[in-house]
C-alpha cells in the first residue's frame, strides 16, 4: 500500500513566521502534489513537482514555495505565513499518467494567529 | 480549462435510503473523473474512476458512478446508505491540462442519519 506521510498533524504558528510542511512517500513516485483545502472550496492545488528539482506552480501558488530535493520528499514553505493561510494542507502523489489516482496524506492543520 | 461543480454542499440521507451526490464538468477534452471520499480527520482516498469504456464504475464500499457524456454528469450512488459512509466526498476531472492535474468540486458532505 502507498503510504504518504505529512509530519504534522496540527501546527500553530505566528505571523511572519516560516512555516515547514514536509511531505514523504514511500512508492518511488513520480508526481508530488500540494493542495489547500477550505470548506465549500474543496481542493486548490498550491504547486506541484514531476521530478526531482523540478516544480510547477498550480492554481494558488502565491505566498508559498515548494522544494524537492529527494523523490520521496516535497516540502511547502510558508516564506512569511499570515492569518489568510490558516486552512488544511494535503500532499498526495501519484505515478505519471492522466488516469492516475492521487494518494493522499492525513493532512495538516494549520492555525497561523 | 476544466471545472467542477458538485450540487449541494450538504445532503442528509437515512439509513437504508438511496445515496445520490451531484457531479458535473467541463472538458475540452475527454475527461478521466473520480471520485473521493474523506472520512473525519483523514486525507482522501479513491472511491472510483472513469477513464474510457463502460460508463457504468463501480467503486468500493458499494458505490458507483455513470459517466454521461451529454450531460457532463457524473453522478455518484449508492442504493442503501451505511452510517459508515457519512463523510466529505469529492468529484474531480483531469486531462484538459498539462500533467496530471485533477481538478476538484468543493465536495458534498453526506451525513446519515439513523
Amino acid at each position: 500500500d502507498v503510504k504518504v506521510t505529512q509530519s504534522s498533524r496540527y501546527l500553530v504558528k505566528r505571523t511572519g513566521e516560516k512555516v515547514f510542511l514536509e511531505c514523504v512517500q514511500d512508492m518511488d513516485h513520480e508526481n508530488m502534489f500540494w493542495y489547500r483545502q477550505d470548506p465549500g472550496l474543496g481542493l486548490r492545488l498550491i504547486y506541484f513537482s514531476y521530478d526531482v528539482k523540478m516544480k510547477e506552480k498550480g492554481d494558488i501558488p502565491e505566498g508559498y514555495s515548494v522544494s524537492r530535493e529527494k523523490k520521496e520528499r516535497f516540502s511547502l514553505i510558508l516564506e512569511s505565513a499570515s492569518t489568510n493561510q490558516t486552512s488544511m494542507y494535503l500532499c498526495a502523489s501519484s505515478v505519471t499518467g492522466y488516469n492516475s489516482p492521487l494518494h493522499f496524506g492525513n493532512g495538516t492543520r494549520l492555525t497561523v494567529t | 480549462a476544466q471545472s467542477v461543480t458538485q450540487l449541494g454542499s450538504h445532503v442528509s440521507v437515512s439509513e437504508g435510503a438511496l445515496v445520490l451526490l451531484r457531479c458535473n464538468y467541463s472538458s475540452s477534452v475527454p475527461p478521466y473523473l473520480f471520485w473521493y471520499v474523506q472520512y473525519p480527520n483523514q486525507g482522501l482516498q479513491l472511491l472510483l474512476k472513469y477513464t474510457t469504456g463502460a460508463t457504468l464504475v463501480k467503486g468500493i464500499n458499494g458505490f458507483e458512478a455513470e459517466f454521461k457524456k451529454s450531460e457532463t454528469s457524473f453522478h455518484l450512488t449508492k442504493p442503501s446508505a451505511h452510517m459508515s459512509d457519512a463523510a466529505e466526498y469529492f468529484c474531480a476531472v483531469s486531462g484538459d491540462n498539462a500533467g496530471n492535474m485533477l481538478t476538484f468540486g468543493g465536495g458534498t458532505r453526506l451525513m446519515v442519519k439513523p
